[in-house]
Parts: C-alpha cells; structure tokens; sequence
C-alpha cells in the first residue's frame, strides 16, 4: 500500500480557494487516487477520484501530475461548512478493496 | 433506506461486557466492509464482506472481535469480553462492488468501555 503524507492541518478564509496537496511516492500502476471527506461525528464521505491529469466535479477539482507522485484536491471558494478533515487514499486498485485512510488534513474555515 | 444506518449511535459498555453492532447498508449493494476509527486518527480497516462471505478478517485487532453478514444484507460487529482500549468509533460502509468503487458510510457507533 503507499505510504501518503499531507499536511495535518490548514485554515483559509470564507471564499479562497483550497488546495491540499498529498505526496505518495510508491503508488502502484494501477492504483487510484481518491480523496474522502470528514465532518465531525460522521463517516467519511467520497469527494473525487482520479487516476491521472485533472478531474472535475461538483464539489472540487483533483490534479494528478505525470508522474503520479502526489496529487492536489482544489476546493473552490471555500465556506465554513467545508470545514471538515480532508483524507487522501491511493489505492483501490484493480483487485483492491481495503481503504487505507492515515491522519488526513483538517482544514479549518474562517468567516 | 437511503444511506448506510449503522445502531446504536452510542453505546456504553462496562470493562469485560459483550456488545453488538449493527450495520444497514444500502440495499443491493454487495460489498461491507468495518473501521475502526480511534480519536484523532483516520478509519482503520476491520474487516471485509462480499454478499454472506467474509473475504478479509485481517484488521481484527484480536480474537475478541467477530463480524458476521449471515443473510449478505445486515452485518453485526460483535466484541467480547471488552476493554478499554476498544473504545473507539465503528464505522460501517457498504459499495456496488469492491475495486475502484464509492463506499458509502454509516454515522457510526461511539463504543465508550468503562
């Protein structure tokens, strides 16, 4: 399983843009990258998942380099209701089924 | 339901007492999996089921924890003879199918063991 590395913590005003970036140096070929949110006495909830360039939703932007060795979860215009802890897996490859979350990044939003 | 309903949303147990967890998941959907979620730290994996059969039991942190999905629907989380250090969070989540594949999570059970 790769090993990840983010920040433990962030803060950002109401209306900035977010960006939470995840090192994973020994990703497999075909592992994804999926980032799960976490609000405070809930279960984590799927925000995005890609493998590779950039994917775009509803909820946030995720950009993956060519080489595959970290990847930045964009949240655009952040509101206090964002406020959440933001986790990163690779993995779920094909085969695969254990999510393996480590500490996440709490990102705190200011008013 | 919607969603993943996971019961009790809180339970208290006395050191040395059983207790079971009860997990809903969301109707078709083959896989379940269990986590573990400690204070201050991410989900840690449990154990696996696809449809009645437990695929992966790897993450039970000993031979005081059992999870059984009898009917592939409902799945229980059964701790024996419990132990302060069993005091955490129990998050339940269910998918479609396993690789690659949205788990969609319960609310949890806060297990305090006194």
């Amino acid at each position: 399983l790769a090993k990840t590395t983010q920040p433990i913590s962030m803060d950002s005003y109401e209306g900035q843009e977010v960006n939470i970036t995840c090192s994973h140096n020994n990703i497999a070929t075909n592992d994804y990258i999926t980032w799960y949110q976490q609000f405070p006495s809930q279960g984590p909830r799927f925000i995005i998942q890609g493998y590779k360039t950039k994917v775009t939703n509803e909820v946030a932007s995720l950009f993956i380099p060519a080489d595959r060795k970290s990847s930045t979860l964009s949240l655009p215009r952040v509101s206090l209701s964002d406020t959440a802890v933001y986790y990163c897996l690779p993995g779920s490859g094909a085969g695969s089924y254990q999510l393996t979350f480590g500490k996440g990044t709490k990102l705190s939003v200011i008013p | 339901g919607a969603g993943v309903s996971q019961s009790p949303r809180y339970k208290v147990a006395k050191r040395g007492q059983d207790v079971a967890l009860r997990c809903d998941p969301i109707s078709g959907h083959v896989s379940l999996f269990w986590y573990q979620q400690a204070l201050g730290q991410g989900p840690e994996f449990l154990t696996y089921f696809q449809n009645e059969a437990q695929l992966d039991k790897s993450g039970l942190p000993s031979d005081r924890f059992f999870a059984e999905r009898p009917e592939g629907s409902v799945s229980t989380l059964k701790i024996q003879r419990t132990q302060q250090e069993d005091s955490a969070v129990y998050l339940c989540a269910s998918s479609s199918r396993a690789p690659n594949t949205e788990a969609f999570f319960g609310q949890g059970t806060r297990l305090t063991v006194v």
